[in-house]
């Protein structure tokens, strides 16, 4: 069975500072990648989504790369924001039709 | 377009009665799935429909839960015979297509179910 884990649970950071949260899964058989953010008390946003094909995927401030081999991902935000404060999740699927996610990283960017 | 909608957002039920949950997923998915968060937790995979083959079952916890989808139109989650431990939040996600798994998924708010 699949097992994602994500590094740290939990980050704090000043405004603007870079950071980079980590996702890591133990099957690397597989098709894509997605992150999401999550904001309390709602669904999942879907940021960016990394095909098996494709090392790295970019959208505005965020950056995510991919290496299957070693089972793992990065979730690069630069210059980041108080509005970047979220939960954020990455999932991989399964052999059937499921997806498995990670337990996430909690962000907080301080002002 | 309008994305995924779940309804109600929220429910509190007592121990015992059933209850039933709702998504409406984006239109022309064919692909959708609910998952379960409990508090502090990841997300569950319960159930997956892709148009109209047979849904994957495999993540449903117990025969109290069952779902249902008509066509590539909405669902309808249900629960029987709540338990405490089926307090969580249930998410319902959509996307173009399944099979492949290349697609993004879309989810919805989430109904969050408190069972006393």
């Amino acid at each position: 069975k699949q097992e994602v884990t994500q590094i740290p649970a939990a980050l704090s950071v000043p405004e603007g500072e870079n950071l980079v949260l980590n996702c890591s899964f133990t099957d690397s058989a597989i098709y894509n990648l997605q992150w999401f953010r999550q904001d309390p008390g709602k669904g999942l946003t879907s940021l960016l989504l990394i095909q098996s094909s494709q090392r790295e995927q970019t959208s505005g401030r965020l950056n995510a790369s991919l290496d299957k081999s070693s089972g793992r991902s990065t979730l690069y935000i630069a210059a980041s924001q108080p509005g970047d404060s979220a939960t954020y999740l990455c999932a991989v699927p399964g052999t059937g039709n499921q997806f498995y996610f990670g337990t996430g990283t909690s962000l907080t960017v301080i002002p | 377009g309008a994305g995924v909608s779940q309804s109600p957002s929220n429910k509190v039920t007592e121990k015992g009665k059933d209850v039933e949950l709702r998504c409406d997923p984006i239109s022309g998915h064919t692909a959708l799935y609910w998952y379960r968060q409990r508090l502090g937790q990841g997300l569950e995979f319960l159930i997956y429909f892709q148009g109209n083959s047979a849904p994957d079952k495999s993540g449903l916890p117990s025969d109290r839960f069952s779902a249902e989808r008509t066509g590539e139109s909405v669902s309808t989650l249900t629960i029987q015979r709540t338990q405490q431990e089926d307090s969580a939040v249930y998410l319902c996600a959509s996307s173009l297509a399944g099979g492949s798994l290349t697609y993004e998924q879309y989810f919805g708010p989430g109904t969050r179910l408190t069972v006393t």
